[in-house]
């Protein structure tokens, strides 16, 4: 059949505001999740992660929000920079096997208003 | 330290040819996974190999296969290419499985079948 394109749900956000990206994950047994980002041209780069035994974990400028109890994930980016610009993607692992198997969501296509 | 290091960053096939696509993890990483990104299907993971066993497999047909190395390097090839092939290969590689075992994608190798 035909292939089409995946519909990325886009955000676009002031500078200097606060985002919020949402991801809906479907595997209960997923114990580890990962947010990435990646930018036109390139691979996903690392963001943050968290593991199912958490729900809430901060870095530099970013935080993940893990709700087991509906299958959601969030990352809060703050004081939004042209530099965020990019597709972010969150990933789950259920370590199938004992190894790494992420299964991405479709992403979600960031833009920085100036 | 570099970051993990994918060989060719693009190539031109034709239909029917078969490729191969060399990945280096960063050093003293001894997982190495492999994903495909189309925009009709996103990123969709394809396999992992550690100390040079493949651990998981994704939902691929046959003509996608990889190896992993004594050093951890990998190659994955594909044979028989089909244009629904054209796509960009990402490899990825981690310490080990498990969460906290953080997983870093190369920049990937651009495939075009013609």
């Amino acid at each position: 059949g035909e292939s089409v394109g995946l519909h990325l749900p886009t955000l676009s956000v002031q500078e200097g505001d606060n985002s919020i990206i949402n991801c809906a994950y479907s595997n209960s047994a997923s114990d580890y999740f990962i947010w990435y980002k990646q930018e036109s041209g390139k691979g996903p780069q690392f963001i943050i992660d968290i593991r199912s035994n958490m729900d809430k974990r901060q870095g530099q400028r970013v935080t993940v929000l893990l709700n087991k109890t509906v299958k959601h994930l969030s990352l809060q980016i703050a004081a939004t920079q042209p530099g965020d610009s990019a597709v972010y993607f969150c990933a789950e692992n259920d370590f199938t096997g004992g190894g790494n198997k992420l299964t991405f969501g479709t992403g979600t296509q960031l833009k920085v208003e100036l | 330290k570099a970051g993990v290091t994918q060989t060719p960053r693009y190539l031109i096939k034709t239909r029917g040819q078969q490729v191969t696509l060399s990945c280096s993890p960063i050093s003293g990483h001894r997982s190495v996974s492999w994903y495909q990104q189309t925009p009709g299907q996103g990123l969709q993971f394809l396999f992992e190999y550690f100390s040079e066993t493949q651990r998981n497999k994704g939902n691929f047909p046959g003509r996608f296969s990889g190896r992993q190395f004594s050093n951890s390097r990998s190659e994955m090839n594909v044979s028989t290419l089909e244009l629904g092939d054209s796509a960009l290969y990402l490899c990825a590689s981690s310490l080990a499985g498990g969460a906290g075992n953080t997983i870093y994608f190369g920049e990937g190798s651009w495939l075009t079948v013609v």
